[in-house]
């Protein structure tokens, strides 16, 4: 059982907006502006999409935006595109030197 | 062209020994955190161990607490992860990945090691 709480699953049509939750407790995504998102394609390794909560590295569309509030952490996509279907797994820092991942959602883009 | 590629895994029996390498290019590897983790179908994504620019700080989760131990030599560029007394529930694919802004930024492609008689 992960650490931080995630839909298995999520869909939404090309062009729409879908939102993905990651729920921990104040010990980790509550207690720390250190959340990130990953985006993972089968049989690929992770690549990073958001960091600090909301901040998108270079290359990142700006359609990729997170968010916070108390124990829950969010990746929103908007104007969802084929290529964006793949999983997509948050982590928080949660102290004493510890990482933690959530489960994974598999966004689907019907 | 920035990136890690892995290397070192396999199969081993239960309560052996292997040593995972990472060979890091296209950045200042001496001055990064780097970490290693695992990915298994039914437990998802795991931090394994990570360790400091210089060496000087290592912290591991607590499943593999005194039988993995993570190592970097910054001359070579090269990240390492000894597994000792290995369980089956140490299978899984292996990534060493860069530590940048409380992330992990750059991963290589992974390394599948499985824990099997």
């Amino acid at each position: 059982q992960s650490a931080l709480t995630q839909p298995p699953s999520a869909s939404g049509s090309p062009g729409q907006s879908v939102t993905i939750s990651c729920t921990g407790t104040s010990s980790d995504v509550g207690g720390y502006n250190y959340v990130s998102w990953y985006q993972q394609h089968p049989g690929k390794a992770p690549k990073l999409m958001i960091y600090e909560v909301s901040k998108r590295p270079s290359g990142v569309p700006d359609r990729f935006s997170g968010s916070k509030s108390g124990n829950t952490a969010s990746l929103t996509v908007s104007g969802l595109q084929v290529e964006d279907e793949a999983n997509y797994y948050c982590t928080s820092f949660a102290g004493s030197k510890y990482w933690v991942f959530g489960g994974g959602t598999k966004l689907t883009v019907l | 062209e920035v990136q890690l590629v892995e290397s070192g895994g396999g199969l081993v029996q239960p309560g052996g020994s292997l040593r995972l390498s990472c060979a890091a290019s296209g950045f200042t590897f001496s001055g990064s955190w780097m970490r290693w983790a695992r990915q298994t179908p039914g437990k998802g994504l795991e931090w394994v161990a990570d360790i400091k620019s210089d060496g000087s700080e290592k912290n591991y989760v607590d499943s593999v607490k005194g039988r993995f131990t993570i190592s970097r030599d910054n001359a070579k560029n090269s990240l390492f992860l000894q597994m000792n007394s290995l369980r089956a529930e140490d299978t899984a694919v292996y990534y060493c990945a860069r530590g940048w802004y409380w992330a992990l930024d750059i991963w290589g492609q992974g390394t599948m090691v499985t824990v099997s008689s």
